[in-house]
């Protein structure tokens, strides 16, 4: 149980572009869903915390109308890169919180974008 | 403002015990949690405590929480090649509800 996909797993686009992700899980139902950002060889820094049916929480210094987040159901949760630059190139993880209460988080496999 | 530290690589002889360390530095903390992330993929829930033990067992993995030290360590007996990997220690704190705090990661090389 517990299972979190993501799609897709890698995408290339051009500058100027935009690029949707999405997040689900498969097997639980999540009112609570995160985005994350990797770099190489760096820990996972959140963007933002997304709540079912309401505005997400972005993270200091995230900018909220570049990296558009939507948590329309109880198990889906997109991210959307608009006007992609090479420098959002990076890998993209999202969680899902299974609302119990040791705050368990199930990852996604995580998604490589690349801008050129 | 809450930090979570890790060693930055540990490498050791498949059959022996490997032990990554974690420090942290917000005592609100309520659970903690290891992580593993094999290359080119997510994290992977590995075990967690809640901040009022001390130990908790699970088959191959022992965590212990020094709470007063503000460390926790994660044991991994008889590793195997297939631990190879990076270990991400993390902390979710109380007053941020389930917002998850990570360390820097810990790079574990099993030498067959």
């Amino acid at each position: 149980g517990a299972v979190v996909s993501q799609h897709p797993s890698r995408v290339i686009c051009k500058s100027g572009t935009s690029v949707k992700i999405e997040c689900r899980s498969l097997d639980f139902q999540a009112t609570t869903m995160f985005w994350y950002r990797q770099f190489p060889k760096q820990s996972l820094m959140l963007m933002a915390t997304s709540n079912e049916g309401s505005k997400a929480t972005y993270e200091q210094g995230v900018e909220k109308d570049k990296f558009l987040i939507n948590h329309a159901s109880l198990t889906l949760s997109t991210l959307t890169v608009t006007s992609a630059h090479p420098e959002d190139s990076s890998f993209y993880i999202c969680s899902a919180d299974t609302g119990t209460g040791a705050y368990e988080q199930y990852f996604g496999p995580g998604t490589r974008l690349t801008v050129t | 403002g809450e930090d979570v530290e890790q060693s930055l690589f540990l490498s050791v002889r498949e059959g022996d015990s490997s032990v990554i360390n974690c420090t942290y530095t917000d005592s609100s903390s309520t659970y903690l949690y290891w992580y593993k992330q094999e290359p080119g993929a997510g994290l992977q829930l590995l075990t967690y405590i809640f901040s009022n033990m001390d130990m908790k067992q699970d088959q191959r993995l022992t965590v212990l929480l020094n709470k007063k030290d503000k460390h926790l360590s994660l044991r991994i007996a008889d590793t195997q090649t297939g631990d190879s990997a990076i270990y991400f220690c993390a902390e979710s704190l109380s007053e941020y509800g389930n917002k998850l705090v990570f360390g820097a990661g810990t790079i574990l090389r099993v030498k067959s």
